[in-house]
């Protein structure tokens, strides 16, 4: 009976590194959304998968960021040389599927540093 | 495209009092509706929705919102407030199946519960 987890919880990082954030959505969900949220912002979408497809990626900010999601169920986001801009929460969310009846369920976050 | 206003940053209320936290949306369609609250810690968890029909919806914890389309809005209200619901309070608005349902976050309303 688990909900969507996300790991690491916590990242630091310097500048320049590349970094992997993993989200394990609900057994079965077929969509998984990723959000980024700033401190004291509302959370900002940055893509969503159906089953193993990127569907829309229109909210990654450059192309540093990018994500997988190979089989359908585990996706990573992953930053490439890491600014310090790209600090924030990183949010993910999964839902049965794009139906409007769907709730999105949201994981605890994966709260990102880069000094 | 879509968006959602949040206008009340903090609130400050005692225990007992009535909260209502405002939310005004801009969606070219019928908007489809909803509150999220998060707590420290923890990931964002869905309070209610409005999709269709009545426009009063009742959600988890006490909180109902009612939707006004004359004045593009969907406040959140709780007749009496409890210690627990010291929280950031999201009102957010989902695109259309076609755009894959994803939620576009107000700038969120911190609430504070005075004993």
């Amino acid at each position: 009976g688990a909900g969507v987890s996300q790991s690491p919880r916590y990242k630091v990082t310097k500048r320049g590194q590349d970094v992997a954030l993993r989200c394990d959505p609900i057994s079965g969900h077929v969509s998984l959304y990723w959000y980024r949220q700033a401190l004291g912002q509302g959370p900002e979408f940055l893509t969503y998968f159906n089953y193993e497809a990127q569907q829309d990626k229109s909210g990654l900010p450059n192309d540093r960021f990018s994500a997988e999601r190979p089989e359908g169920s585990i996706s990573t986001l992953t930053i490439q040389r890491t600014e310090q801009r790209d600090s924030a929460m990183y949010r993910c969310a999964s839902s049965l599927d794009t139906g409007l009846y769907n709730e999105q369920f949201f994981g605890p976050g994966t709260r990102l540093t880069v000094l | 495209a879509q968006s959602v206003t949040q206008p009340d940053i903090h609130i400050t209320v005692s225990e007992g009092a009535s909260l209502e936290l405002r939310c005004n949306y801009s969606y070219g369609a019928t908007p489809y509706l909803f509150w999220y609250v998060q707590s420290p810690g923890q990931g964002l968890q869905l309070l209610l929705k409005y999709f269709s029909g009545d426009t009063l919806v009742q959600g988890i914890k006490g909180f109902e919102a009612e939707f006004k389309r004359s004045q593009s809005s969907f406040n959140l209200r709780k007749p009496s407030v409890h210690w627990s619901d010291a929280a950031e309070y999201f009102c957010a608005v989902g695109a259309s199946k076609a755009a894959g349902n994803k939620l576009t976050f107000g700038g969120g309303t911190r609430v504070l519960v005075k004993p």
